[in-house]
């Protein structure tokens, strides 16, 4: 049974408007949890994290929100830029062992 | 800096044959990892090395072993490939165990 889900596979909004990718967990022992950025031909590179301690964490452009009675995170891009495209995927880790959402691919139209 | 390096970027083997895909970091990371990425779908752990002198089996070790040769390098390899390993392979480092990877180019292995 998948532990992390990102039940959206693809997502597409307009130059300047907000992004907004989900992420759902099942396992409540998950206390750590990160979102890659992924361009084709290349390996993910680390955006943002936060801990369960938190339930926010912002770097710029960049917020992530966590709900924990929810198991449920997202990822906020404002403004989304044509440079943003890409598959963004979530982990979540427990005890140091990250398990990974399917991704969600996301397009910005200029 | 070159960061997380992978060797080599692409390989086509033949079922049964063996191989060792190559791994080097020099960010002096602590902790190393193998993943699998198939079409469609997440990373998935195969081995990784919370410190040097140490390795573990991940979500889907089976056909796989690793060696941490030393801090700078975790190699993996495939004893008797099987079509089913077929995927893109990527290795990871980072500072701490657990905390945010720096990933390689990948691998793009096929066996046919």
């Amino acid at each position: 049974d998948q532990q992390v889900k990102q039940n959206s596979p693809s997502l597409s909004v307009q130059e300047g408007r907000i992004s907004i990718l989900n992420c759902d967990y099942t396992n409540s022992m998950f206390d750590y949890f990160l979102w890659y950025k992924k361009y084709p031909a290349e390996g993910p590179t680390f955006l943002i994290s936060i801990s369960s301690i938190k339930d926010k964490n912002e770097d710029g452009r960049f917020t992530v929100f966590l709900n924990k009675s929810a198991k449920h995170l997202s990822l906020h891009i404002v403004p989304s830029q044509p440079g943003d495209s890409a598959v963004y995927f979530c982990a979540a880790s427990d005890a140091g062992k990250s398990t990974f959402g399917d991704g969600t691919t996301l397009t910005v139209k200029p | 800096n070159a960061g997380v390096t992978q060797t080599p970027k692409f390989q086509v083997l033949k079922t049964g044959q063996s191989m060792t895909l190559q791994c080097a970091q020099d960010m002096n990371h602590n902790s190393m990892y193998w993943y699998r990425q198939d079409p469609g779908m997440g990373l998935r752990l195969i081995y990784y090395s919370a410190s040097e002198g140490t390795t573990d089996k991940g979500e889907v070790p089976n056909g796989y072993n690793v060696s941490r040769l030393n801090k700078r390098e975790f190699s993996l390899r495939l004893e008797s490939a099987a079509p089913s390993q077929t995927s893109v392979y990527f290795c990871a480092s980072s500072r701490g165990w657990g905390t945010e990877a720096f990933f390689g180019q990948g691998t793009r292995l096929t066996v046919v």
